[in-house]
């Protein structure tokens, strides 16, 4: 099975503090991503990576950058932290959107907390 | 731009009966997929069921069943025989070929016993 591990289940950090959120997938994906996910507001993309190195801007991506040095590990880097990023955060990976579905497989999330 | 819409926040169910959760979407792409990802309390999100448009035959997982209206642009969720272990958000997702996956806003499922 694959097997999405995100380094912290929960983490409090105050405003301007940066913060690092580690994400490993054990499974050869090439694609990985970082979703927040707010009550009402569903998953929304901040990054995705499709290859080592490589990144792209989702939706959201203000506030944050991202790190793909090795292929099994993708990190979501908030610079200074705000509590207006205080959410849940998501990691998952796939394998290469085509011709595959694209099926997702999530770690089981970071909760952040902003003070 | 593509939207999926879940019109209801909250649903409820007793246990051993059927439900259906509701999932309508936006797009002017003819070919495309749709998924139910089910995300468990404190658990990690797991994929239920997966349609692609270009089938017409609503895709079946066991207890879990989907209605897929292409024209009216709708994807509902139908399970059957409920259990306490099917308590969970459940989102709706839409993806067009070679791009990324659209999520709804989730509906919480509750179990009754």
């Amino acid at each position: 099975d694959v097997k999405v591990t995100q380094s912290s289940r929960y983490l409090v950090k105050r405003t301007g503090e940066k913060v690092f959120l580690e994400c490993v997938q054990d499974m050869d994906h090439e694609n990985m991503f970082w979703y927040r996910q707010d009550p009402g507001l569903g998953l929304r993309l901040i990054y995705f990576s499709y290859d080592v190195k490589m990144k792209e801007k989702g939706d959201i991506p203000e506030g944050y950058s991202v790190s793909r040095e090795k292929k099994e590990r993708f990190s979501l880097i908030l610079e200074s932290a705000s509590t207006n990023q205080t959410s849940m955060y998501l990691c998952a990976s796939s394998l290469q959107l085509s011709p595959n579905t694209g099926e997702l497989f999530f770690g089981e999330g970071s909760r952040l907390t902003v003070l | 731009a593509q939207t999926v819409t879940q019109s209801q926040p909250e649903m409820s169910v007793q246990e051993a009966e059927t439900v259906t959760l509701s999932c309508t979407y936006d797009t002017s792409e003819s070919d495309y997929y749709l998924f139910w990802y089910k995300q468990p309390p404190s658990r990690q999100m797991i994929l239920v069921i997966r349609q692609e448009a270009y089938k017409q035959q609503n895709a079946t997982e066991n207890r879990f069943s989907v209605n897929f209206q292409k024209a009216a642009k709708s994807f509902s969720l139908k399970i059957s025989d409920s259990q306490l272990g099917d308590a969970a958000m459940y989102f709706c997702a839409y993806r067009p070929y070679g791009n990324k996956l659209v999520f709804g806003a989730g509906t919480i499922l509750r179990v009754k016993s």
